[in-house]
């Protein structure tokens, strides 16, 4: 059974450019969240989806969106990148909705380093 | 004072030592989760509890609601165990919104 995957693995970029970073649940998995993860911050949430819902958001500036997809895969797309966004980016998904009791599953991550 | 607190921050064990990681919380909350980080970054939930003990192997989870504690504790630690461990809250039932610690990094050396 497949885990989650998270594409890129690894990716550089500018400053002032956008990202796009995707997700792709396990199969049958249809809550799909996001973190960031970085060294002074440590890691926060910042969005979580059900059924093409986000559920709710975490307290993020707007340049960080997401969305998920009918077959649940999720994207999560940052603009006008700054230094500050260089992380590991990580999501998680669940079998059931979040009041369920599965416990997340993680994907490896995308790490992002901004230039 | 962050919402999550971990003690230690830092552990250094010999295998074979049994090993206890602290969390205090001071939101309420629905579940508690710890999760297990290896250099490179991906994370493994070993346990979300929201109430009493689970185990499975060597490691053991235990949450007390009213005193808002829960410990990690490992049996027969081994090198491979050596990772960073993050204490975690779900704030509200309804949500995948996690409150983290954090992290304990552990080091066990044979």
């Amino acid at each position: 059974k497949a885990g989650v995957t998270q594409t890129p693995r690894y990716l550089i970029k500018t400053r002032g450019q956008q990202v796009t970073l995707s997700c792709s649940p396990i199969s049958g998995h249809r809550s799909v969240s996001w973190y960031q993860q970085t060294p002074g911050q440590g890691l926060q949430f910042l969005f979580e989806y059900f059924s093409e819902t986000q559920r709710n958001k975490g307290n993020f500036p707007g340049r960080f969106s997401g969305r998920q997809f009918s077959n649940s895969r999720s994207e999560m797309n940052v603009s006008t990148l700054e230094l500050g966004d260089s992380a590991l980016y990580l999501c998680a998904s669940r079998r059931g909705p979040p009041s369920g009791a599965n416990v997340l599953t993680f994907g490896a991550g995308s790490r992002l380093t901004v230039l | 004072k962050n919402e999550v607190e971990q003690s230690p921050q830092n552990l250094t064990a010999q295998e074979g030592e049994f090993i206890t990681i602290n969390c205090s919380y001071s939101v309420g909350i629905s579940a508690l989760h710890w999760l297990q980080q290896h250099p490179g970054g991906g994370i493994v939930s070993l346990f979300m509890l929201s109430s009493g003990k689970k185990k499975h192997g060597r490691l053991i989870a235990t949450i007390n609601i009213q005193e808002k504690h829960s410990s990690l504790h490992i049996t027969a630690s081994h090198p491979r165990d050596s990772a960073v461990y993050i204490c975690a809250v779900k704030s509200s039932y309804n949500t995948d919104k996690l409150i983290f610690g954090t992290g304990t990094r552990l080091q066990v050396f044979p």
